[in-house]
């Protein structure tokens, strides 16, 4: 299928710690997206990288996509509690707007 | 695994005209739904999150009176673009959450308003 796969499925880190999340994908894609979600919450836009983008930087947030590896990363540098939440990667092709199962990450304080 | 078929994928629609689009969790419940909007080369924003049994929760700038969303059911959320004008063509998709705490998503709605 399309959709994109992170991994790992789960993440438990330390404050502090950097915390590295994969998504791969399958075909050639527009655009990937990043999301998180808080527990209850809908989706919060994080980061969209474009297919000839190698690398995006916001903040503490940094994604990479390697077009020709079909994967990108996130990755949360110098974590906090409050960026506990799961994190999805979305894979633009065409029209479809397709999503990974999502990484579940916990920093603990 | 779940899924949450939406429908119809794409529509066309003249402008004055009301669209409908559902949102079906097919074997499992979902208390709540989310519904996002995506513009050209945008990211998605969400709209809305629907209760079952309750008034939506629209995000600031969404007219609820444009986009009418009700959760009749465990299973079923639609959203009713009202009077639709050509600028609310855009990709509109759904997600439901289930009792695990899961997301999942439909497939999108393309809505091309003439």
């Amino acid at each position: 299928s399309q959709q994109g796969e992170e991994d790992p499925q789960a993440l438990s880190i330390q404050e502090g710690e950097n915390a590295t999340m994969n998504c791969s994908y399958k075909t050639s894609i527009n655009n990937l997206q990043w999301y998180r979600q808080n527990s209850g919450r809908g989706l919060v836009h994080l980061i969209l990288i474009r297919s000839n983008e190698r690398e995006k930087h916001s903040g503490r947030l940094r994604v990479t996509l390697d077009t020709s590896k079909k994967s990108s990363s996130l990755l949360i540098t110098a974590s906090r509690a409050a960026d506990t939440a799961s994190y999805f990667c979305a894979i633009r092709e065409g029209n479809m707007l397709t999503f990974g199962g999502g990484t579940r990450l916990m920093v603990k304080p | 695994g779940a899924v949450v078929s939406q429908h119809p994928s794409w529509v066309i629609c003249k402008s004055g005209t009301s669209v409908k689009i559902e949102c079906r969790s097919l074997d499992f419940q979902a208390t709540t739904m989310f519904w996002y909007r995506q513009f050209p080369k945008q990211s998605l924003m969400l709209m809305a999150t629907s209760n079952e049994g309750s008034k939506a929760t629209y995000e600031q700038g969404v007219e609820k009176d444009k986009f009418l969303i009700n959760h009749a059911s465990l299973t079923l959320s639609t959203l009713t673009v009202t009077s639709a004008h050509p600028e609310d063509s855009s990709f509109y998709i759904c997600s439901a959450r289930a009792i695990n705490e899961k997301l999942f998503f439909g497939s999108g709605t393309q809505l091309s308003v003439l």
